[in-house]
């Protein structure tokens, strides 16, 4: 069972237009949520958390927002770059369980 | 270092030959995760450990993977008699705190395992 699920493989976004990719998770246990972003052929980086106590959380052109009521999380990236070319993932765990569980992630291509 | 490293970056083996990746947590980081990627998919969870004790192995596919960190510090996961399902990036992951504080991974840059 996918209990997190991105269900966009790809996505593609004009260069300074917004970029939103979404989650879907089915654990009602899940309180801490991330997003990490991945280049090919090396590991995925750490852009942004946010706590199940919180809304949305912002950090530059990176913005996460978090319905729990829906079990739905969306990244914004605004304005989208070039170099936010890569592959995202959501991933997310609870209190007591440290291992995060990850979607399969969604390709974006920012074109110029 | 300033992150985690991970070595070999690349190894192929024969099936059935024993294999043993190694993980160099960043400094000072308390937990340390191992992950297994399969290719077009997200990272699916292996195993954690806090300090030198492992609290969840609940993710290893088979009693043929063992990990260990014996020290608090690097760990090494082994994979006896290797099989080609086993082929996938492994990737080792730490955090600053252990218990029940949000910290998030960091990751290294991966074991890409090809079993022949």
């Amino acid at each position: 069972d996918q209990q997190v699920k991105q269900n966009s493989p790809s996505l593609s976004v004009q260069e300074g237009r917004i970029s939103i990719l979404n989650c879907d998770y089915t654990n009602s246990m899940f309180d801490y949520f991330l997003w990490y972003k991945k280049y090919p052929a090396e590991g995925p980086t750490f852009l942004i958390s946010i706590s199940s106590i919180k809304d949305k959380n912002e950090d530059g052109r990176f913005t996460v927002f978090l319905n729990k009521s829906a079990k739905h999380l969306s990244l914004h990236i605004v304005p989208s770059q070039p170099g936010d070319s890569a592959v995202y993932f959501c991933a997310a765990s609870h209190q007591g369980a440290q291992k995060l569980v990850f979607g399969q992630g969604t390709r974006l291509t920012i074109n110029p | 270092g300033a992150g985690v490293s991970q070595s070999p970056r690349y190894k192929v083996a024969k099936r059935g030959q024993d294999v043993a990746l190694r993980c160099d947590p960043i400094s000072g980081h308390v937990s340390l995760f191992w992950y297994q990627q399969a290719l077009g998919q997200g990272p699916e969870f292996l195993t954690y450990f806090q300090n030198e004790a492992q609290l969840d192995k609940s993710g290893l596919p088979s009693d043929r993977f063992f990990a260990e960190r014996p020290e608090g510090s690097v760990s090494t996961l082994k994979i006896q008699r290797t099989q080609q399902e086993d082929s996938a990036v492994y990737l080792c992951a730490s955090s600053s705190l252990g218990g029940l504080s949000n910290q998030p991974q960091h990751f290294g840059d991966g074991t890409r395992l090809s079993i022949l």
